[in-house]
């Protein structure tokens, strides 16, 4: 049962362009969301997160949006930069599972230059 | 402030034999993880402590895996035997532990192949 699901498994843009990565969950209880980035053979570093009483959390060029009717988040990167090419992941945790993380399978982005 | 290390990076053993890894949470976290990726799919928990005890290892496949954090601070992961499906990267995070939804930092995990 895959609770946190993203769809596309990669994504290419231009460089300055905007990337949008989409991701859906299954459970109700979630009520926090991450996102979390991965260079080759690092560690998923954190990124930026969302609560579920908020719709938007912006950080500079990242801006997450939560759709909670939709049970839907998406991540926009504006501009995207070579720098930013790595594999995204969405993660979820909820009251009944504390602070564990359910991941979703990841997005390759690719920026080109 | 230096991050969760992970030792060793990448192993490579046979199937039915045992294998460790371990890990050094950043210091000062009470909450330490072990969570287990398979290519092509986003980390999975396998076990969740709260400075030594076990808060949740409700995925670990206890038959064959096993950890300890010993003192609260440093943690081992180990399996045996290991199978083929063991194949993956074990990656170790921690994250202060005051709260619920708090940031996790990871190490750079280690790359486990079963052969």
């Amino acid at each position: 049962d895959q609770q946190v699901k993203q769809n596309s498994p990669s994504l290419s843009v231009q460089e300055g362009r905007i990337s949008i990565l989409n991701c859906d969950y299954t459970n109700s209880m979630f009520d926090y969301f991450l996102w979390y980035k991965k260079y080759p053979a690092e560690g998923p570093t954190f990124l930026i997160s969302i609560s579920s009483i908020k719709d938007k959390n912006e950080d500079g060029r990242f801006t997450v949006f939560l759709n909670k009717s939709a049970k839907h988040l998406s991540l926009h990167i504006v501009p995207s930069q070579p720098g930013d090419s790595a594999v995204y992941f969405c993660a979820a945790s909820g009251e009944t599972s504390g602070s564990r993380l359910t991941f979703g399978e990841g997005t390759q982005l690719t920026v080109n230059p | 402030e230096a991050g969760v290390a992970q030792s060793p990076r990448y192993k490579i053993i046979e199937k039915r034999q045992s294998v460790a890894f371990w890990c050094n949470p950043i210091s000062g976290h009470a909450t330490l993880y072990w969570y287990q990726q398979i290519l092509g799919q986003g980390p999975k928990l396998l076990i969740q402590f709260q400075n030594n005890g076990v808060v949740d290892d409700s995925q670990l496949p206890k038959d064959r895996f096993s950890a300890e954090r010993l003192k609260g601070v440093d943690s081992t992961l180990k399996i045996q035997p290991a199978k083929l499906e063991d194949s993956a990267v074990y990656l170790c995070a921690s994250s202060l532990g005051d709260r619920d939804q708090e940031t996790q930092y990871f190490g750079p995990g280690t790359r486990l192949l079963v052969l």
